[in-house]
């Protein structure tokens, strides 16, 4: 069964620095999704993508937030200057109808 | 506003029990709601689905049920299983939004 896979699985970095989240969907889906999920806490929406552009984001996806589909298969997620509050996982999603399909997820640790 | 917090509301419920999980949900504009699964270290994982214009739909061994009325929905897990411990999330959206808002999760512990 088609799944949606993400990489790495857990990422450390220091703060300040930049990551770049990797996410494939599943290949005949048109819309895909980056969500978090802080320790203990709810899933929180961050963006959505369609059609090569982002089509909604939360008050979360600030500046330092941007999603990329570089190459028709791939769907990034690069955080710019990594904040200690940005430790969480997260989790890429694409969609079919209204059912969401969510990878493994990555987690990022910031120290 | 919401309280959010490290602890979760937690069900133990032993092993051939139903199991009910609650969520009230926020906004009355949303017409589809769903049910996760989330077990440690994984991502969330569809479970059943309704949509505003049901109260009730069945699938193998879970059932949700919407109460639009007091903006309501739960789930019924029928002779839970050990495999069923795990966080339960509920998420509602409405159409023409894709954007899934999630409720707080609950934990299901299955005591064998």
């Amino acid at each position: 069964e088609p799944e949606v896979t993400q990489t790495p699985s857990h990422q450390v970095t220091q703060m300040g620095q930049e990551v770049i989240l990797r996410c494939v969907p599943i290949s005949n889906h048109l819309y895909f999704y980056w969500y978090r999920q802080i320790l203990g806490q709810k899933v929180e929406f961050l963006v959505s993508f369609y059609n090569n552009e982002i089509s909604e984001k939360s008050e979360i996806f600030d500046d330092q937030f941007s999603v990329e589909r570089p190459d028709g298969s791939n769907f990034t997620l690069k955080i710019r200057s990594t904040k200690l509050e940005d430790s969480a996982m997260y989790f890429c999603a694409s969609m079919r109808g209204h059912e969401a399909f969510f990878g493994q997820g990555t987690r990022l640790t910031v120290v | 506003g919401e309280s959010v917090g490290l602890h979760l509301p937690t069900l133990s419920v032993q092993e051939g029990d139903n199991s009910i999980i609650n969520c009230a949900y926020s906004n009355s504009a949303s017409d589809y709601f769903i049910w996760y699964k989330q077990e440690s270290g994984k991502g969330p994982q569809f479970i059943i689905d309704i949509r505003s214009n049901m109260d009730k739909r069945q699938g193998q061994r879970v059932t949700v049920l919407l109460n639009k009325t007091v903006k309501h929905l739960s789930l019924q897990i029928a002779a839970t299983q050990p495999g069923d411990s795990a966080v339960y999330f509920c998420a509602e959206t409405f159409y023409g939004n894709n954007r899934l808002a999630f409720g707080k999760g609950n934990q299901v512990v299955v005591i064998p």
